[in-house]
């Protein structure tokens, strides 16, 4: 079952606002994975982060590695449209063996103009 | 380079029957696996697939099974299906050769929707 706390569970924004939710668990992971599924498609992976503390951007879009390596937080800035879909988070614990990641139960985003 | 695929798109069964569902890893990559995502619910891991052998295994029954081909194309097969085996079926595989030692992101294919009646 699952095992990452993922919030919040949906959130209604208007186009140009900022948009954050944060993944946590119990236990420490080696990797924080964060995906956006569209209707009908697989998870596209958007960010990965390997490092406690790390910070990493790829354009409007900021993930980080908590340093307790037990939490990891997505941060939307100037949201568009396009944003709209079911963001996940992903990990690899520490204590799973290789290749078995859990994923968080999503954050549903829409976008309003 | 072609990303993951997966057929059937869509799969409609009743109770009782068996399903199989195929997965093509992108090319170069020996690594598959697969997961289960319910109607919202997250993505749960059912089966990992490596050089031909099971490798992991999530928290699912028996009737789960699968294989990999000499081609690392993969298998999922699915016996005496229930209703709530009703999912999309996701298959994986592991991104780019970085040199990194955790390289633990997963790619994914568009999903087999399975409706069981």
């Amino acid at each position: 079952g699952q095992q990452l706390n993922q919030s919040p569970q949906s959130m209604f924004i208007q186009e140009g606002e900022d948009v954050s939710m944060n993944c946590t668990s119990s236990s420490i992971f080696n990797t924080w994975l964060w995906y956006k599924q569209d209707p009908g498609e697989g998870p596209v992976l958007l960010i990965a982060l390997y490092k406690a503390g790390e910070l990493t951007s790829n354009g409007r879009l900021t993930a980080q590695f908590g340093i307790t390596r037990k939490d990891s937080f997505l941060n939307i800035s100037a949201s568009i449209p396009s944003d709209v879909g079911i963001y996940f988070c992903a990990g690899q614990p520490s204590t799973d063996s290789w290749g078995k990641l859990q994923f968080g139960a999503g954050t549903q985003v829409v976008v309003t103009p | 380079e072609a990303g993951v695929t997966q057929s059937p798109t869509h799969l409609i069964k009743t109770r009782g029957q068996q399903a199989t569902l195929r997965c093509s890893p992108i090319s170069g990559h020996t690594s598959v696996y697969w997961y289960q995502q319910a109607l919202g619910l997250g993505l749960q891991f059912l089966l990992w697939y490596d050089e031909g052998e099971e490798r992991n295994r999530g928290n699912f029954p028996p009737r789960f099974s699968g294989r990999q081909f000499p081609n690392y194309s993969s298998e999922l097969n699915v016996n005496a299906l229930e209703l709530e085996d009703s999912a999309l079926y996701l298959c994986a595989t592991p991104g780019p050769r970085t040199g990194r030692l955790d390289e633990d992101t997963q790619y994914f294919g568009p999903g087999t929707r399975l409706t069981v009646l």
